[in-house]
């Protein structure tokens, strides 16, 4: 089981975002983070913990081992707002919508 | 580039049957395995099957055992979804996605909704 939280952050433009994301046993560093947009399909941000996927903004970057997890978004932009969900294996997280 | 584009999705009767299909472009589909992963409206991710680059392994969720099967022809470079004995709680947006251990690239999705 994952679990993220916040459930919801709101933040602004220019603002630093930090989500969890808690394993119920530990995952190594097999994590990744997706953003989904509404109405868009989710896109792969970071995987194995801490690598950025092809295209994802510097800005993004991810932390964690074990069974804590987290990314972070340094500065806000207004195209970061959206949802994001963590992923080990087939399971993924409920989701931490970051909104304005 | 690579691609992904599902299709068959629409408005079907419970207990009814549907088949999603899913065309991939833009890499070598038969070094990939794949999945879909299904978003009910308003709520998270949830994986459904999961089928190896051969087809010679397939996974399911536990709430769509026994009632769907994904299958796939790497000659056509397409994946498909057999939906049988389908209920309301069936009703969500079906992707196809990528894997090798991580889901890299999605389709656009395709909605499917069970309702009388």
């Amino acid at each position: 089981v994952l679990t993220q939280s916040p459930a919801t952050l709101s933040l602004s433009p220019g603002e630093r975002a930090t989500l969890s994301c808690r394993a119920s046993q530990s995952v190594g560093t097999y994590v990744a983070w997706y953003q989904q947009k509404a109405g868009l399909a989710p896109r792969l941000l970071i995987y194995d913990s801490s690598s950025r996927a092809t295209g994802t903004p510097d800005r993004f970057s991810g932390s964690g081992s074990g069974t804590d997890f987290t990314l972070t978004i340094s500065s806000l932009q207004p195209e970061d707002f959206a949802v994001y969900y963590c992923q080990q294996r087939n399971i993924f997280g409920p989701g931490t919508k970051v909104d304005i | 580039d690579v691609q992904l584009v599902e299709s068959g999705g629409g408005l079907v009767k419970p207990g009814r049957s549907l088949r999603l299909s899913c065309v991939a472009s833009g890499f070598s589909f038969s070094d990939y395995s794949m999945n879909w992963v299904r978003q009910a409206p308003g709520k998270g991710l949830e994986w459904v099957s999961t089928i190896s680059r051969t087809g010679n392994y397939i996974d399911y969720a536990d709430s769509v055992k026994g009632r769907f099967t994904m299958s796939r022809d790497n000659a056509e470079k397409s994946l498909y979804l057999q939906m049988d004995s389908l209920r309301a709680e069936d009703t969500a947006v079906y992707y196809c996605a990528r894997a090798g251990g991580l889901f890299d690239y999605w389709g656009q999705g395709t909605l499917v909704t069970v309702s009388s």
